[in-house]
């Protein structure tokens, strides 16, 4: 089983609508956990960190669950420019260090 | 801030070839990370430094690949001889401590022909 598991889609949604992708993880010793968006032919840019209490930022809403392994990502009111893939990528301690891992990504193609 | 700044943007070279691949990190960030991304396998973490000194190399591929940090401000990936099955965006990650999130270059795009 790999570390970190997507749903590579492509997940394709009109404009308006709502969409969510999970991303599981093996280690249940994981401690943080973030969303990061990848442009195609560009890096990946930070969009938000995954807290245990669930988290907002405007359109878009991230949770943890850590009994079931797995933290998901909410886009309300889809817009074009949210077309991207989404990567998650999940942290955990490694011989006092952090090993971070990055899922293969889900793309997000949004449709007029 | 300038960002994480890696240069060549693009590198096109023939096999058996020497190629350097640079990066300097975001001032007072003190982990930087080198990954290459490929269709096929995504983006794998080939080596990282924290404070300069490399802390996990177990995914360098194999002995034509070594990097090196020098210094806080300057990091080089080096592969030598370069073959075909290099040919993937190599890109340079800088955080400020762990836990936190990274902030990414914008690539350099090796093509090994």
């Amino acid at each position: 089983r790999k570390e970190v598991e997507q749903d590579p889609g492509p997940f394709n949604v009109p404009e308006g609508a709502t969409v969510a992708f999970n991303c599981t993880y093996s280690n249940s010793a994981s401690q943080s956990f973030f969303w990061y968006r990848q442009d195609c032919r560009k890096e990946p840019k930070l969009l938000m960190s995954v807290y245990s209490s669930g988290n907002e930022d405007g359109r878009f809403t991230a949770q943890l669950n850590r009994a079931s392994q797995y933290i998901s990502l909410l886009i309300r009111d889809s817009k074009l420019s949210d077309s991207a893939t989404y990567l998650c990528v999940v942290n955990k301690n490694s011989g006092g260090y952090q090993k971070v891992t990055f899922g293969t990504g889900t793309k997000l193609q949004v449709i007029p | 801030d300038a960002g994480v700044i890696q240069s060549p943007r693009h590198e096109v070279t023939e096999m058996g070839q020497e190629v350097t691949l640079r990066c300097k990190p975001i001032s007072g960030h003190n982990s930087l990370f080198w990954y290459r991304q490929t269709m096929m396998r995504g983006l794998e973490l080939l080596i990282y430094f924290n404070n300069n000194v490399p802390i996990d190399d177990s995914g360098m591929p194999e002995d034509r690949f070594s990097a090196k940090m020098p210094n806080a401000s300057f990091s080089t990936l080096k592969i030598q001889p370069s073959e075909p099955r290099d040919s993937a965006v190599y890109f340079c990650a800088s955080r400020v401590r762990q836990g936190g999130g990274y902030t990414f270059g914008s690539g350099t795009r090796l093509t090994v022909v």
